[in-house]
């Protein structure tokens, strides 16, 4: 199957600092998204990338559509602790089907 | 707001015991989806189904799994025959229009099947 690699693995950060993660493929994807995850939940949706090069943003968390359309990145400003949980990227080519990144844990220390 | 509702949330099941994992999607959605998740791992897609059929299925998506909806509320995945590996968190996802034209699929909120 398709590999996604998402780095960090995981991260510990203090409340009110930035966060940086980003998603790999070795494949080509025509949109990117990327979902939140809490623990004992489904994943939730937090914003969706349909053309290369493409930047999105909602609320504090950005997010851009690689120019090689193999990789992703996801930005959240200004921690809080409710960000706490793990983020994972998820890339479409055609048809229903979504592959998964590997997930980057994210804890927030108050 | 509506939601999608999945039952029960734990499963134990001994292996080589069938199961039946419930979803009712969001009832205007056209588009059901069974993905799994394996302990500490990430979700792995396993099938959509659209129009009373299989519109696409993963490698993992073998013969001991079948989807169903029986009615004009519930979808369901069925594992007929479990093995221990088969031990994950199942989550059900719909959307109200297929992904090629993306929409947001909706996730529920997982059965965590455990198989002894």
């Amino acid at each position: 199957g398709q590999q996604l690699n998402q780095s960090p693995q995981s991260m510990f950060i203090q409340e009110g600092e930035d966060v940086s993660m980003n998603c790999t493929s070795s494949s080509i994807f025509n949109t990117w998204l990327w979902y939140k995850q809490d623990p004992g939940e489904g994943p939730v949706l937090l914003i969706a990338l349909y053309k290369a090069g493409e930047l999105t943003s909602n609320g504090r968390l950005t997010a851009q559509f690689g120019i090689t359309r193999k990789d992703s990145f996801l930005n959240i400003s200004a921690s809080i602790p409710s960000d706490v949980g793990i983020y994972f990227c998820a890339g479409h080519r055609h048809g229903n089907q979504f592959y998964f990144g590997t997930g980057t844990s994210l804890t927030v220390i108050p | 707001e509506p939601e999608v509702t999945q039952t029960p949330s734990h499963q134990v099941t001994q292996m080589g015991q069938e199961v039946i994992l419930r979803c009712v999607p969001i009832s205007n959605h056209l588009y059901f989806y069974w993905y799994r998740q394996i302990l500490g791992q990430k979700v792995e897609f396993l099938v959509s189904f659209y129009n009373n059929e299989i519109s696409e299925k993963s490698e993992i998506f073998d013969d001991q799994f079948s989807v169903e909806r029986p009615d004009g509320s519930n979808f369901t995945l069925k594992i007929r025959s479990t093995k221990l590996e088969d031990s994950a968190m199942y989550f059900c996802a719909s959307s109200d229009i297929g992904v090629s034209s993306y929409n947001e699929q909706f996730f529920g909120p997982g059965t965590r099947l455990t198989v002894l």
